[in-house]
């Protein structure tokens, strides 16, 4: 039984599409994340949620938009897909905000065409 | 200068070697420090904490310098297994984010 779930796994699209990727956690956590891995492996936040509530908004494109309808999913839809989006992204979740123990997602590898 | 800093390797060494990572920090107000690894194509996962008096899980030591802000970690015996990406990982006190470095890439051939 998966504890961070995401989905697609894999996304090829075109440029200009807007897309969405789906996270589940069936841990009981208070918090989620959104992290993007880019072509040289840096690892990087892009938003964090507590108890559905937006706490980290890093400098992320506004075309980027987060959704938690509860604490336990945290979607994230994007806009106008450009070539520099295509990266690996990654749900988190823990169980207070910037706990060292985050849980990770398999990741979504989105590559925009 | 990135806030997290490593060498991103590879690190090559036979089945056995002892092996060290090290990872410097630059916000001197970091105040949580944890190792993570991360498989080729997989998920990063939680290896260990570090804490300030040091501290060891099986062929794994991590140690903290708070000085010379860095922190490292040591693996002896290694094993094919041990293959994969180390992610030096910090919290900066006043906030609720957590830094990667970029990691460091171990290859344990046998």
């Amino acid at each position: 039984d998966t504890a961070v779930s995401q989905t697609p796994k894999y996304l090829v699209t075109q440029m200009g599409n807007d897309k969405s990727i789906k996270c589940e956690q069936n841990l009981g956590h208070d918090t989620m994340y959104w992290y993007k891995q880019d072509s040289k492996k840096f690892l990087k936040i892009m938003f964090s949620y507590n108890n559905k509530e937006l706490i980290i908004n890093e400098t992320v494109p506004n075309r980027f938009s987060p959704k938690s309808p509860d604490k336990a999913h945290l979607n994230l839809h994007i806009n106008s897909l450009e070539l520099g989006d295509s990266a690996v992204y990654f749900c988190a979740s823990s169980q207070t905000p910037g706990d060292g123990e985050a849980f990770f997602g398999q990741g979504t590898r989105l590559t925009v065409v | 200068r990135k806030e997290v800093e490593q060498d991103p390797g590879p690190f090559n060494v036979p089945e056995g070697a002892t092996v060290a990572f090290n990872c410097t920090y630059s916000n001197s107000a970091s105040q949580s420090f944890f190792w993570y690894r991360q498989d080729c194509r997989k998920e990063p996962k939680l290896l260990m904490s570090v804490y300030s008096s040091g501290n060891e899980d099986g062929r794994f030591t991590a140690q903290l310098n708070r000085a010379s802000q860095y922190i490292s970690l040591l693996i002896r015996d290694s094993k094919l297994s041990d293959s994969a990406t180390y992610l030096c990982v910090v919290k900066v006190g006043n906030t609720d984010k957590l830094i990667f470095g970029t990691g460091t890439r171990l290859q344990v051939f046998p």
